[in-house]
């Protein structure tokens, strides 16, 4: 049974494009969890889904920011127009339903540089 | 709303010392409680949890117990070693934060030989 799986490990995009990224959940796992982790800093909470709904995106930007998690597929985090700022090791974490971050797992992560 | 606070490091300590990474939380309702470690360009693994007060938890020679008396999970080990090396975040979900875990700043921890 594979971990959560993200990809890719490490995107660097110019100021101004758009970045993807994507997280395959657990397998057996409904919920899909996404974190920022800015340098030397802890983990922040962006957005919590389950398929193909928006549970809680009270951490995620106002602007740019946007995530899905659709019926087949991936989980993704989109952000564009991307600014130095957005710089950072983004992770998504996984559970199955009916457990909360009892039973969740995370990802190694996506390093995002932007130049 | 909840929160945690963690013990800032970086924390150096010589191989084989005792190892104690203080950590309280602030929350309403019964969180559950977490140790998390990341080693160098990975991601967070759990290393243990607890789900109730007076709870134990352990793995890998870490322990720590869920007081909530004093709102603490401090993380402690008896002897490190080298490979303890990392950056450790205590953690809770649950009670008004059902939907998320929230981290604390992680605590540095390196190992001298």
């Amino acid at each position: 049974n594979a971990g959560v799986m993200q990809n890719p490990r490490h995107l660097v995009r110019r100021r101004g494009q758009e970045a993807r990224l994507r997280c395959s959940p657990m397998k057996g796992h409904s919920h899909v969890y996404w974190y920022r982790q800015l340098p030397e800093e802890g983990l922040k909470f962006m957005v919590y889904l389950q398929k193909e709904n928006i549970i809680d995106e009270s951490g995620m930007p106002k602007e740019r920011f946007s995530a899905e998690f659709p019926k087949e597929g991936p989980s993704i985090l989109r952000i564009q127009q991307v600014v130095r700022g957005d710089s950072a090791a983004y992770f998504c974490a996984s559970s199955p339903p009916g457990t909360g971050f009892t039973e969740a797992f995370f990802g190694q992560g996506t390093r995002l540089t932007v130049v | 709303g909840n929160s945690v606070t963690q013990m800032e490091g970086p924390v150096t300590l010589s191989e084989e010392a005792f190892l104690t990474i203080n950590c309280t939380y602030t929350a309403t309702g019964y969180p559950s409680l977490f140790w998390y470690v990341q080693y160098p360009g990975e991601g967070l693994q759990l290393l243990l949890k607890a789900t109730k007060a007076d709870d134990k938890g352990s793995n890998k020679g870490f322990e720590a117990t869920y007081r909530k008396e004093t709102t603490s999970f401090h993380l402690e080990k008896g002897s490190v070693q080298v490979s303890d090396s990392a950056v450790y975040f205590c953690a809770l979900s649950g009670g008004s934060s059902a939907s998320k875990i929230i981290f604390g700043s992680g605590t540095r921890l390196s190992i001298r030989p």
